[in-house]
């Protein structure tokens, strides 16, 4: 258990439908990044937030959205969704010390058919 | 644009030592990392390079040069263990968040 938690972990569902992937950090860390990686790709960075505020965003559609609430949690909203969206979506969370890394959830595997 | 580059596959035999190599291009740089992930596993962080040199932590050892954009990953004695997929990230500003390569897909054989 790397101590960040992601549910659900796994997701079917329909096109044209939405979701919300939610994602708690590791105690005390303050940052939670979302990253998506689809088939055999790498880890393509969608949003950061830092202490509930949005600190850095990625190439995130404009159907995705995101938030991290007071108790530091945070949810990734997919709307209108897509075949092309059927991903594994990864929640990592972080101290504000880069020499400490990430560290990551165990994902949720979106399905959408 | 921001890129880094990496091989998509690299093999090796268990014993030996391999290197995996990236090169970045990035508006701002502020450090390397590297992950290794294992098929349907989570990405888990292996080193850190914020200035230029060789960082070793126990069989990995990682690599930065600045001045040439490159960095590298070693692994010496290779255990079957170590087949697994390996990215590098470009840390490019002072929000921290990273960059990621496509990975390097290691194969380690008897």
């Amino acid at each position: 258990d790397s101590g960040v938690t992601q549910t659900p972990k796994h997701l079917i569902t329909a096109t044209g439908q939405r979701v919300t992937l939610r994602c708690s950090p590791r105690s005390g860390d303050l940052s939670v990044y979302w990253y998506q990686q689809s088939l055999d790709q790498g880890l393509q960075f969608l949003i950061q937030y830092y202490n509930g505020e949005e600190r850095a965003k990625g190439n995130i559609l404009e159907r995705f959205s995101a938030q991290q609430f007071p108790d530091l949690h945070s949810e990734l909203n997919l709307s209108s969704l897509e075949l092309g969206d059927s991903a594994l979506y990864f929640c990592a969370s972080s101290v504000r010390d880069p020499g400490g890394g990430y560290t990551f959830g165990s994902g949720t595997r979106l399905t959408v058919v | 644009g921001q890129s880094l580059e990496q091989p998509s596959e690299v093999t090796a035999v268990e014993g030996a030592i391999v290197q995996i190599n990236c090169t970045y291009q990035t508006s701002g740089f502020y450090g390397l990392s590297w992950y290794q992930q294992h098929d349907g596993g989570a990405p888990t962080f292996l080193s850190y390079n914020a200035l230029d040199g060789l960082e070793e932590t126990g069989r990995f050892s990682s690599f930065l040069s600045r001045s040439d954009s490159y960095g590298y990953l070693l692994l010496q004695e290779l255990q079957m263990k170590d087949s697994a997929s390996y990215f590098c990230a470009a840390e490019m500003d002072s929000s921290y968040k990273l960059i990621f390569g496509s990975g390097t897909r290691l194969l380690v054989r008897p």
